[in-house]
Formats: structure tokens, sequence, C-alpha cells
């Protein structure tokens, strides 16, 4: 069965610093990544996936994310993180064919003045 | 942009009462779910449904139904409520498609008293 592992539960970082979270899933032979963020008191929101083609995936406010076959992993990144980027991180995945999606148990994203 | 609303943002009910949780969707996606969520424990799938009155076991289902009468409308049922249910629930919905992602409602967040 699938699953997906975020290494780190929180994530302390300055303002303007970058970031990476990271992010890894159980071996397939053809996945879907997806990374969400989830505001406080809100629902989560798509920031970017991964179907096929280029392995360096730009999403929305700046964060991008690069899929790394031989490593099984799909870490995220932003090169200058604000203090509005203060959100929890959920990394999921799903098998083709495959309607569920399988999501880690999130990253705590704290951004330092 | 695709709007799935759930019909309350907190709920406080009583052991052993039933509860019902409410979502509706208006964009016609045929895959709705519904997930809880525990701090450190990520996002549980409890259900889903890939039609109308067509429903199929999360991770988690014990001590929760499920109801599908119509396409945009997806309930949650808490039979008998205990303590332990006491959590956010969230309600997605996605195309048929799993290179789809899904889309999320703001929660529900459910105390048993």
């Amino acid at each position: 069965a699938q699953s997906v592992t975020q290494l780190d539960s929180q994530v302390p970082v300055f303002e303007e610093a970058p970031v990476e979270l990271r992010c890894n899933y159980s071996s397939s032979v053809s996945v879907y990544l997806f990374w969400y963020v989830q505001y406080p008191n809100q629902g989560l929101q798509l920031l970017l996936k991964y179907l096929s083609g280029s392995t360096l995936v730009k999403g929305i406010n700046g964060f991008e994310a690069e899929f790394n076959k031989s490593q099984t992993s799909f870490h995220l990144r932003k090169p200058s993180v604000h203090i509005s980027d203060t959100a929890e991180y959920f990394c999921a995945v799903s098998d083709r064919g495959d309607d569920k999606i399988i999501f880690g148990k999130g990253t705590r994203l704290h951004i330092l003045p | 942009d695709v709007k799935v609303t759930q019909s309350s943002r907190y709920l406080v009910k009583r052991t052993g009462e039933k509860v019902f949780l409410e979502c509706v969707q208006d964009m016609d996606h045929e895959n709705m779910f519904w997930y809880r969520q525990d701090p450190g424990l990520g996002l549980r799938l409890i259900y889903f449904s890939y039609d109308v009155k067509m429903k199929e076991k999360g991770d988690i289902p014990e001590g929760y139904s499920v109801s599908r009468e119509k396409k945009e409308r997806f309930s949650l049922i808490l039979e008998s409520a205990s303590t332990n249910q006491t959590s956010m629930y969230l309600c997605a919905s996605s195309l048929i498609v799993s290179d789809q992602p899904q889309h999320f409602g703001d929660g529900t967040r459910l105390s048993i008293l």
C-alpha cells in the first residue's frame, strides 16, 4: 500500500530565508504527487502537482517542488519565505488509476521575524 | 472556482447523540470524501463515494456511516457519538480521474461532550 512520509513535523525558518519541506513516498510504478497548504482555520488548498513530464514543478505563492524518482522524493522549496507562509503543508500521493489520495502527516511551517 | 461547503464550522454534541455533518459541492464532481484531521496524525480517510448511492470504506470507518442521495451532497453520520470522535472533519470532492486534485471545504470542528 502506498504511504507518504513527511520527515519534519515542524520547521522554523526566519523571514526571507529559504525553506525546504521534505516528503518521501513508498515506491510505485506510476504516481501522481501533490502538495497542499492549510492556513489556520481553513481547509486544504492545492499548491502544486506533479503528473508527468518535467521533474521541477512550479506552484502558487512562489513554491516549487522537484520529483526525484530514484529517491522517491517530492521536496517542496521556496527561495524566500514570508510571514504569510505560516501554515501546515501536506504532501500527498495517489497511484495512477486510484481515486484515493494518501496524505502525509503534515509539516507546520513557522516563520520567525 | 470549485466550492465545497460544509454546513457547520463548529458543532458541539453530547455522547450518544446521532450527528449529521453535511457537505455540498457545486462543480458536478463524481468523487466525494470525508476525512478527519487530528494533530500529529494528518488526514485519515473515513469514507468516500464515487457516484450517487455508492460508497466505499476508507481507513477508519468504524463508528461512521455516509449517505449520498444526490451527486452534489455527501453526508457523514456518527451513529452514536463518542468523545473519541472529537475532531476536525474535512469534506473534499474531485473529478473521477486520478490525476485531478481534491478540493476541500473549510472543515467542521466537532466536539463531543
